[in-house]
């Protein structure tokens, strides 16, 4: 079955630096959405990518989605201890409606 | 305007006991998908229901069952209860038809299942 992998699993970062998540999906993907789970929360919408080579921008967070549209990334331009929490890509394949997410990324900023 | 409500937040059970949790959408919302959240892991897909009607479904058992309200509320119903069960079930609502694929998903705080 379709499965969609993030790396890393584990991100410690100091405040003010940059973080990156991958996401790699074993099958094209209809669009990609990212998500956010704070600790004891629950996932929250962060944006969603469409077209092949998208790359999109919410203040100092930045998301591509590749050309094969079977991965996408999202960049953290000086993290901030507000950034806490996992990261989640979540994808749609083939005609289904089953929301895939990814394995998620967790990202701890040490003030 | 009120988010997705779950109830109940927590929630102990034995194994091969029954449990019902609940679901509201968002006013207007007339998708309700399941998710199940495994500590440390992304959630996985159960269901989703559009007007009352089954649109999708996961590979989870037969044990895992659902069902969409006239008021487009959701209960998730999961028989035989086992440790493996043990989980966050969260619920989430979107606008839109019901092809979800392009719909942003509104989370529910979720019900904490543990079986013991």
């Amino acid at each position: 079955g379709q499965q969609v992998m993030q790396i890393p699993q584990y991100q410690h970062v100091q405040e003010g630096e940059d973080f990156t998540t991958y996401c790699n999906s074993s099958t094209t993907l209809s669009n990609i959405q990212w998500y956010k789970q704070r600790p004891g929360g629950h996932p929250v919408f962060l944006i969603q990518l469409v077209k092949s080579g998208e790359v999109k921008k919410q203040k100092r967070l930045t998301f591509q989605f590749g050309e094969a549209k079977k991965n996408s990334s999202l960049h953290i331009t000086a993290t901030q201890t507000t950034d806490v929490g996992t990261y989640f890509c979540a994808g749609y394949g083939g005609a289904t409606n089953k929301l895939i997410f990814g394995t998620g990324t967790l990202l701890a900023v040490q003030p | 305007d009120a988010g997705v409500t779950q109830s109940p937040t927590h929630l102990i059970k034995t194994r091969g006991q029954h449990v019902t949790l609940r679901c509201s959408p968002i006013s207007g919302h007339k998708s309700v998908s399941w998710y199940q959240q495994v500590l440390g892991q992304g959630p996985q897909f159960i269901f989703q229901y559009y007007e009352k009607e089954e649109r999708g479904r996961g590979n989870f058992p037969d044990r895992f069952s659902a069902r969409q309200f006239p008021n487009y509320s959701s209960e998730l119903n999961v028989n035989a209860l086992l440790l493996g069960d043990s989980a966050l079930y969260l619920c989430a609502s979107s606008s839109g038809g019901y092809r979800v694929a392009y719909n942003e998903q509104f989370f529910g705080p979720g019900t904490r299942l543990t079986v013991l």
